[in-house]
C-alpha cells in the first residue's frame, strides 16, 4: 500500500474484554515497530518486529500484551484484559529495514479507549 | 537517564526567526538520528534523517550531529505559525534496530 494503515482507527472496549490492533506496514518494508502514546505524552516503545522475528519484546508493559507478525506483512498487537491505563493511541511505523534504510513511517493510530 | 533527552518547551520564536531544537541521546551504539513533526491529534510525520557527523540541509530545515558529544539538533530558518508542532527526536540502534524517541519539544511560532 502507498501508506502505513493501522484499523480501527478508534476502538471502544469495557474493561477486562481482549482487543486486536492491526497494522498493514508499507509493501517492501521489513521492520515494523509498535509504540504507545498517552495523551501529552512522549512515544513509548512496545516491540518492533525484522521480518516475522521479535529480537526485542521488553517494552511490552505486561504479559497481558502481546505482538505477532506473520508473512513478513501485517502485524496484530493484542491486549488481553483491558484496563484503564492501557488507554491511549497506538502507533504502527515501519521502515524498509533496520540496518540500512532506516527511515520509520508511522500510520494514523489506533484510539484505544477502555471504559 | 532517559535514553533520549529533551527539553518540553514551550520553545517561542517569532515569526521569520531560527527555531533551534536540541537532543541529547546516551546509547553511544546509535548510528540514525531522526526529526519527526506531530501535529496535536497527529501521528509523527518524518521531516529529517541524518546519519553522519555534521550537518544536512533540506529546504528550511538543517540537521546536526555531534557524536562525540551525543547531540543532534534541528534548526527551523524562517519559522512560519504552520511550523508550530511537536517536533519528535529518535534515536535507532546499530546493535538492535530499536528505535527510541524523546519526550517531544513543543514549539511555537507566533505570527
Amino acid at each position: 500500500g502507498a501508506g502505513v494503515s493501522q484499523s480501527p482507527s478508534n476502538k471502544v472496549t469495557e474493561k477486562g474484554k481482549d482487543v486486536e490492533l492491526r497494522c498493514d506496514p508499507i509493501s517492501g518494508h521489513t521492520a515494523l515497530y509498535w509504540y504507545r502514546q498517552s495523551l501529552g505524552q512522549g512515544l513509548e516503545f512496545l516491540i518492533y518486529f525484522q521480518g516475522n522475528s521479535a529480537p526485542d519484546k521488553s517494552g511490552l508493559p505486561s504479559d497481558r500484551f502481546s505482538a505477532e507478525r506473520t508473512g513478513g506483512s501485517v502485524s496484530t498487537l493484542t491486549i488481553q484484559r483491558t484496563q484503564q491505563e492501557d488507554s491511549a493511541v497506538y502507533l504502527c511505523a515501519s521502515s524498509l529495514d533496520l540496518q540500512g534504510g532506516k527511515e520509520a513511517f508511522f500510520g494514523q493510530g489506533t484510539r484505544l479507549t477502555v471504559v | 537517564q532517559k535514553e533520549v533527552e529533551q527539553n518540553s518547551g514551550p520553545l517561542s520564536v517569532p515569526e521569520g526567526a531560527i527555531a533551534s531544537l536540541n537532543c541529547t541521546y546516551s546509547d553511544r551504539g546509535s548510528q540514525s538520528f531522526f526529526w519527526y513533526r506531530q501535529y496535536s491529534g497527529k501521528s509523527p510525520e518524518l521531516i529529517m534523517f541524518i546519519y553522519s557527523n555534521g550537518d544536512k540541509e533540506d529546504g528550511r530545515f538543517t540537521a546536526q550531529l555531534n557524536k562525540a558529544s551525543q547531540y543532534v539538533s534541528l534548526l527551523i530558518r524562517d519559522s512560519q505559525p504552520s511550523d508550530s508542532a511537536t517536533y519528535l527526536c529518535a534515536a535507532g540502534s546499530g546493535n538492535t534496530g530499536k528505535l527510541i524517541f524523546g519526550q517531544g519539544t513543543t514549539l511555537q511560532v507566533k505570527p
